[in-house]
């Protein structure tokens, strides 16, 4: 079993409609939690953090983290043909090391 | 700023050659590591360097090695490349050593996509 685990996809949504993606993850120790975006063949850019239980909004993105059934998730409202690309779910513990999990891969479609 | 560079940008090997991947940072980051992701397998840690001096291995250090030349610069080299070494690699970088709670993800290079043949 992966560490991280994420829904390969293809996650397929109408412009305009909510994107909602999930991740779970093993190790009791993590404490943060990232949402990576990466278009095909780009590197990935960090676009959402966070470490406490609840919800993080940022703009158009919303971070959901529940650490007692370690689960984070990452709703993308408004979905735009721009934002079709992977959706990397990373988790740090003690040190400075991230765990990637395999990707969602997002289609918003016209 | 650059952030983070790496050279080169494609490579196309054959079984049994070696080189050197070149990865180098201008935010004074301390942290260096060295991904390579393979489709549906996201990214996999190889190497990482948490401050100038030190190196370590991550997940998937076989066949790999590195190099912490200076604070800026981290270098990943392959001795004797194996088919199973085709992949993207990249590198990324960061800041807040390890022992706190860090909110800081990484910085990543734009990717080194490596075929051997």
């Amino acid at each position: 079993q992966k560490e991280v685990e994420q829904n390969s996809g293809p996650l397929s949504v109408p412009e305009g409609a909510i994107a909602s993606l999930n991740c779970t993850y093993s190790d009791r120790g993590s404490q943060s939690f990232f949402w990576y975006r990466q278009y095909s063949g780009k590197s990935p850019e960090l676009i959402m953090f966070i470490y406490s239980n609840g919800d993080k909004e940022d703009g158009r993105f919303t971070a959901q983290l529940n650490k007692a059934s370690q689960y984070v998730s990452l709703l993308i409202r408004d979905s735009q043909p721009s934002d079709s690309a992977t959706y990397l779910c990373a988790t740090k513990a003690a040190g400075n090391k991230l765990t990637f999990g395999g990707g969602t891969r997002v289609l918003v479609k016209p | 700023n650059a952030g983070v560079t790496q050279t080169p940008k494609f490579q196309v090997l054959k079984t049994g050659q070696s080189m050197t991947l070149q990865c180098a940072q201008d935010m004074n980051h301390n942290s260096m590591y060295w991904y390579r992701q393979d489709p549906g397998m996201g990214l996999r840690l190889i190497y990482y360097s948490a401050s100038e001096g030190t190196t370590d291995k991550g997940e998937v250090p076989n066949g790999y090695n590195v190099s912490r030349l200076n604070k800026r610069e981290f270098s990943l080299r392959l001795e004797s490349a194996a088919p199973s070494q085709t992949s993207v690699y990249f590198c990324a970088s960061t800041d807040r050593p390890g022992g706190r709670i860090a909110n800081y993800g990484y910085t990543f290079g734009s990717g080194t996509r490596l075929t051997v043949v």
